[in-house]
């Protein structure tokens, strides 16, 4: 079955760290750029970084930069998001996304998401 | 950083009634491959978002032709001609030309 799954989401104090992960499967994983795209409560979406398939062009929105690190193993067909330094304001549900081929560029393939909660 | 805002933010539309809603981006989506970088994305209550239009208007397989989407440069509408229950969730434009990527802040739809 062709789909996203994260996980790492959890209840982090400010200023503290978390590895998001997102394993894929059915599909040849090295050839599609991600996305990590983020939702607060009751809030719309809003995308926070992007990674190429080979990991050469990686791009993240300003409230993020310095903070948080888009990654990826291809053996292992996964994607990654090291959070640090973490806010209040970084509470969302983040959701892994898969770019389409064929240079269409929108987001095929969604995960169902992975909480993250920042509170002390 | 591009802009994009959505109105209406809310619609309560009557089944078999149209709907429209307009997408505004701060800059011009038309690329110099002649393509042009706006989306549509539609999120159901507990689900994940999902793609329904791309480059303006080409229907992703599976989209019911009931949806359709117009506009250039600047200014972009999502039409719905006749609204049925399974359309209810919250829609999304997105544009895709340049980093950050954006969306707008959603239109939610219900069924009245």
């Amino acid at each position: 079955e062709v789909q996203l799954v994260e996980s790492g989401g959890a209840l982090v104090q400010p200023g503290g760290s978390l590895r998001l992960s997102c394993a894929a499967s059915g599909f040849t994983f090295n050839i599609f750029s991600m996305n990590w795209v983020r939702q607060a409560p009751g809030k719309g979406l809003e995308w926070i970084s992007y990674i190429t398939g080979s990991s050469s062009a990686i791009y993240y929105t300003d409230s993020v930069k310095g903070r948080f690190t888009i990654s990826r193993d291809n053996a292992k067909n996964s994607l990654y998001l090291d959070m640090n330094s973490l806010r209040v304001e970084d509470t969302a549900v983040y959701y892994c996304a898969r770019v389409a081929l064929a240079g269409r560029g929108y987001f095929d393939l969604w995960g169902r998401g992975t909480l993250v909660t920042v509170s002390s | 950083d591009i802009v994009m805002t959505q109105s209406p933010l809310f619609l309560s539309v009557t089944p078999g009634q149209p709907a429209s809603i307009s997408c505004k981006s701060s800059q011009s989506l038309l690329h110099s491959d002649g393509k042009t970088y706006l989306y549509w994305y539609l999120q159901r209550p507990g689900q994940s978002p999902q793609v329904l239009i791309y480059e303006v208007s080409s229907r992703l397989p599976g989209v019911s032709d009931r949806f359709s989407g117009s506009g250039s440069g600047t200014d972009f509408t999502l039409k719905i001609s006749r609204v049925e229950a399974g359309d209810v969730g919250i829609y999304y434009c997105l544009q895709g030309i340049n980093f950050p990527r954006t969306f707008g802040q959603g239109t939610k739809v219900e069924i009245k």
